[in-house]
């Protein structure tokens, strides 16, 4: 079975932290990761994908990277409305497979 | 303006059927460089991909849900479906649509709509 880990499960930061969410999957795949952030009540929206690409307007503080089986989110400087769940998903064989979650909250 | 909203019954009851629409504005669900997907999220837990659809009708479901889902598409309303059968408590989620962009590295989700909870009960 295809999977996705995130680590960490959870995160506390301060506002204007530097903040690194990485996701790895069980097998190296062809395609690469995208980013989502979930807010309570809100559905998810799309941050990054193809790994680096940033959506747009989303804002500059959000970079994505990596290759194979590991990929990371970063936000280089933690705003009050980054304050969320950080999902990363990936796509094999026209199946879709979503990483578990990351939420980051007020230190 | 793109928009996606969910439609259908907020209860459903145990072993019945699971019937939602997504109608699309904004955009024909007619496009080469986009398909349309259903997710859900189970109260206070993380998202599952539950399948999609291409404008062919072509669809590609999550296998551990496979047997009991059925997606399709109304080209004549702009409006894709989600069928899930023999439902129990542990379909209780929000079901999400969205659009999903044809990308050479990899379909992200691009657009959602705003979710509908569905619970299983009686």
């Amino acid at each position: 079975d295809f999977q996705l880990t995130q680590s960490p499960s959870f995160l506390s930061a301060s506002v204007g932290d530097r903040v690194t969410i990485t996701c790895r999957a069980s097998q190296a795949i062809s395609t690469l990761v995208a980013w989502y952030q979930q807010k309570p009540g809100k559905a998810p929206k799309l941050l990054i994908y193809a790994a680096s690409t940033l959506q747009s307007g989303v804002p500059s503080r959000f970079r994505g990277s990596g290759s194979g089986t590991e990929f990371t989110l970063t936000i280089s400087s933690l705003q009050p409305e980054d304050f969320a769940t950080y999902y990363c998903q990936q796509v094999k064989s026209d199946l879709f497979t979503f990483g578990p979650g990351t939420k980051v909250d007020s230190k | 303006q793109l928009h996606l909203q969910e439609s259908g019954p907020g209860l459903v009851k145990p072993s019945e059927t699971l019937s939602l629409i997504c109608s699309v504005s904004g955009a024909s669900i007619i496009s080469a460089t986009y398909y349309w997907g259903w997710i859900r999220q189970p109260p206070g837990r993380g998202l599952e991909w539950i399948g999609n659809i291409y404008y062919t009708g072509t669809t590609y479901n999550n296998p551990s849900l496979r047997s009991r889902v059925t997606i399709s598409l109304d080209t004549s309303k702009n409006h894709f479906s989600l069928r899930l059968r023999s439902v129990t408590a542990a379909d209780t989620a929000i079901y999400y649509c969205a659009r999903v962009l044809r990308d050479p590295d990899g379909d992200p989700f691009d657009y959602w709509g705003q979710g509908t909870l569905v619970t299983v009960s009686s």
